[in-house]
């Protein structure tokens, strides 16, 4: 079942910080979250699975809620080069198949 | 390594006229996915392997058909175009399911007229 994301679009100003989240009704397994371009393909960000800790890298950052089912993306001090659609995705307990969220189009702009 | 390399890059077809497109990996993964991305919108997966000989539908696998005879190789076929299959295509690949991330290919623009 296709995970909920929001918000569907985020502006914000160069140092600025956003968070993106993406819920789901089922029991997760892991959830992955990708940022895509316009016109590229989507780039991998960073995986969080079931019983596994938060992770992050400079300044993204990501938390796996297993009780609420839910992920939160975290940028901070937002740079231009942060400009893309965000999208997570995610497979459910016991199965094999992987849906992706509707995304969060997020504009930075100096 | 070239990665997952897609062809071709862009497409115009026919109602009613079928191809194939063709999606290759140099990484060695068992795993490879079909997705389709429609403007504006997210990912839907169409088809998707655990290995050679080995594929299952996904959750958009209607008027689609694939195979998979090697590990390099996953094309996917259209049979029968319809303007509802107007869409950006993207392979991907990952080394052992969804505990690993995946890598995708630069996508097929397909338009049907």
């Amino acid at each position: 079942q296709q995970p909920v994301q929001s918000p569907q679009a985020v502006i914000l100003r160069e140092g600025e910080d956003a968070v993106i989240n993406c819920s789901s009704s089922k029991a997760l397994y892991s959830v992955h979250w990708y940022r895509q371009k316009h016109g590229e393909a989507p780039v991998f960000l960073m995986i969080l699975l079931k019983g596994g800790e938060q992770k992050g890298h400079e300044k993204i950052s990501a938390s796996f809620n297993e009780k609420k089912q839910q992920s939160s993306l975290y940028l901070t001090a937002s740079q231009l080069s942060y400009s893309g659609t965000y999208f997570c995705g995610t497979e459910e307990e016991n199965f094999n198949k992987f849906y992706f969220g509707s995304g969060t189009k997020l504009n930075v702009k100096p | 390594n070239a990665g997952v390399t897609q062809t071709p890059k862009f497409r115009i077809l026919k109602i009613g006229q079928s191809m194939t497109l063709q999606c290759t990996q140099d990484m060695n993964h068992n795993y490879m996915y079909w997705y389709r991305q429609d403007p504006g919108m997210g990912l839907k997966l169409i088809y998707y392997s655990v290995g050679a000989g080995i594929t299952d539908k996904g959750e958009v696998p209607n008027g689609y058909n694939v195979s998979r005879s090697t590990t390099e190789d996953f094309p996917l076929r259209l049979e029968l175009a319809a303007p509802s299959q107007t869409s950006v295509y993207f392979c991907a690949s990952s080394y052992a399911g969804t505990i690993n991330e995946q890598f995708f290919g630069p996508g097929t623009r397909l338009t049907v007229l």
